[in-house]
């Protein structure tokens, strides 16, 4: 499976724009870009996902690189409640197997 | 509506004991998993059933890891003579299609159940 790569952590404001970063350079070109965010004490949950064009939801927008070597989750306007571990992950269109494969994601901060 | 719900939330066993940990999936989700939590670290993946076929085990750790979901429903993970090792959150995720032909469809997750062995 191809891998991704997140910073450990990342801190923003309440209601500014959070960007983060997911670089994934060997993306094959039928994998999907798919975010979970986990809340603490909380199961993860589904935020978004991806293939070559932005997408946007009423969560978040993910932007996706021409190149499709990294892609970015955006918050548009972070909340208290948007602390959590975000992880990048990609699922392969063609993959039979199930589970999904979680790396150590990206911990954001949200201070008031 | 009803998500995923585990029971228990919390268990403290001592070494040696078994446990059973249960995941009521949401109704009619077809695919359910487990994934073991470490903490600071990702969810992992243990076991994945289709209905009630139990068609990938390949990351239960050990034998004494067992899993069943004998009518399709709700799903039983049971540890036999637990170690300390296996002290974890343990999560379980429901999606309404098969995995083949539906990579993209969510996995929706309970809370896990975090279980302490002493």
């Amino acid at each position: 499976d191809a891998k991704t790569t997140q910073p450990n952590s990342m801190e923003s404001n309440e209601e500014e724009p959070v960007h983060l970063p997911c670089n994934h350079s060997t993306i094959s070109g039928t994998d999907y870009i798919h975010w979970y965010r986990q809340l603490p004490s909380q199961g993860p949950e589904y935020v978004i996902h991806g293939l070559t064009s932005n997408v946007n939801n009423r969560m978040a927008s993910l932007a996706i690189a021409e190149d499709r070597k990294s892609s970015t989750l955006i918050l548009h306007r972070a909340t208290l409640r948007d602390a959590a571990v975000y992880y990048c992950i990609l699922r392969a269109s063609n993959q039979a197997g199930t589970a999904l494969i979680f790396g150590k994601g990206t911990t954001l901060s949200v201070s008031s | 509506g009803a998500g995923v719900s585990q029971s228990p939330r919390y268990k403290v066993a001592k070494r040696g004991q078994d446990v059973a940990l249960r995941c009521d999936p949401i109704s009619g989700h077809v695919s359910l998993f487990w994934y073991q939590q470490a903490l600071g670290q990702g969810p992992e993946f243990l076991t994945y059933f289709q209905n009630e076929a139990q068609l990938d085990k390949s990351g239960l750790p050990s034998d004494r890891f067992f899993a069943e979901r004998p009518e399709g429903s709700v799903s039983t993970l049971k540890i036999q003579r637990t170690q300390q090792e296996d002290s974890a959150v343990y999560l379980c995720a429901s999606s309404q299609q098969p995995t083949q032909g539906y990579v993209n469809q969510p996995q929706h997750f309970g809370d896990g159940t975090r279980l302490s062995i002493l």
